[in-house]
């Protein structure tokens, strides 16, 4: 049964730094990876999705690389804001149907 | 914003009643998904649907059941809730399998 770890599951930094969020999966035989934010009370929104075949998906301010061989899945944040507070999630894809999602890394960027 | 709106958004219900929760899409997707999410479990797949009258379960199928008679409509009934089914519901669609574009808002259920 495929699991999905985020960690660490809470951040605080300071506005303007760069941070990294980290996902890891047991079962490496997947087919897509999504990243997604939650804002408290809200739905999920989709920030990236990386297909198998890809290394890395990028938006903006936001990168998101997978390394499947490794099960782990990184999300870098550029020059944070406190508008990127939230809750980031990641899942993974292994039978075409199915996401697996982490339990998600609280962020609060601070002024 | 998407087009995707569940009803209610709460609800308080009593134990062993039944409860029937709705999603409505006007993106005309495929592929239809209830989850719901648990601290400690993070979300979790109840049943999803591939097309008009093609469901299947997923991870936490026990206890409900679902409906989709139109594209647009995905239907979850809880045929007699239980206070274990207190958690926050969420549908979500996509035009393929494998991913989700789309989340609603969610709807907070009691049973007390």
């Amino acid at each position: 049964k495929q699991e999905v770890t985020q960690i660490p599951a809470a951040l605080s930094v300071p506005e303007g730094e760069n941070l990294v969020l980290n996902c890891s999966f047991t079962d490496s035989a997947i087919y897509n990876l999504q990243w997604f934010r939650q804002d408290p009370g809200k739905g999920l929104t989709s920030l990236l999705l990386i297909q198998s075949s890809q290394r890395e998906q990028t938006s903006g301010r936001l990168n998101a690389s997978l390394d499947k061989s490794s099960g782990r899945s990184t999300l870098y944040i550029a020059a944070s804001q406190p508008g990127d507070s939230a809750t980031y999630l990641c899942a993974v894809d292994n039978a075409g149907n199915m996401l697996t999602f982490g339990g998600g890394t609280r962020l609060m960027v601070k002024p | 914003d998407a087009g995707i709106t569940q009803s209610p958004r709460h609800k308080v219900t009593e134990t062993g009643t039944p409860v029937t929760l709705r999603c409505h899409q006007t993106e005309n997707h495929r592929y239809m998904y209830w989850y719901r999410q648990d601290p400690g479990h993070g979300l979790r797949l109840i049943h999803y649907s591939y097309g008009v009258k093609d469901t299947d379960k997923g991870e936490v199928s026990d206890g409900y059941s679902v409906s989709r008679s139109k594209t647009e409509d995905f239907l979850l009934t809880l045929e007699s809730a239980t206070s274990s089914q207190t958690s926050v519901y969420f549908c979500a669609i996509s035009e393929s399998q494998g991913w989700v574009a789309f989340f609603g808002q969610g709807t907070r259920l009691t049973v007390v």
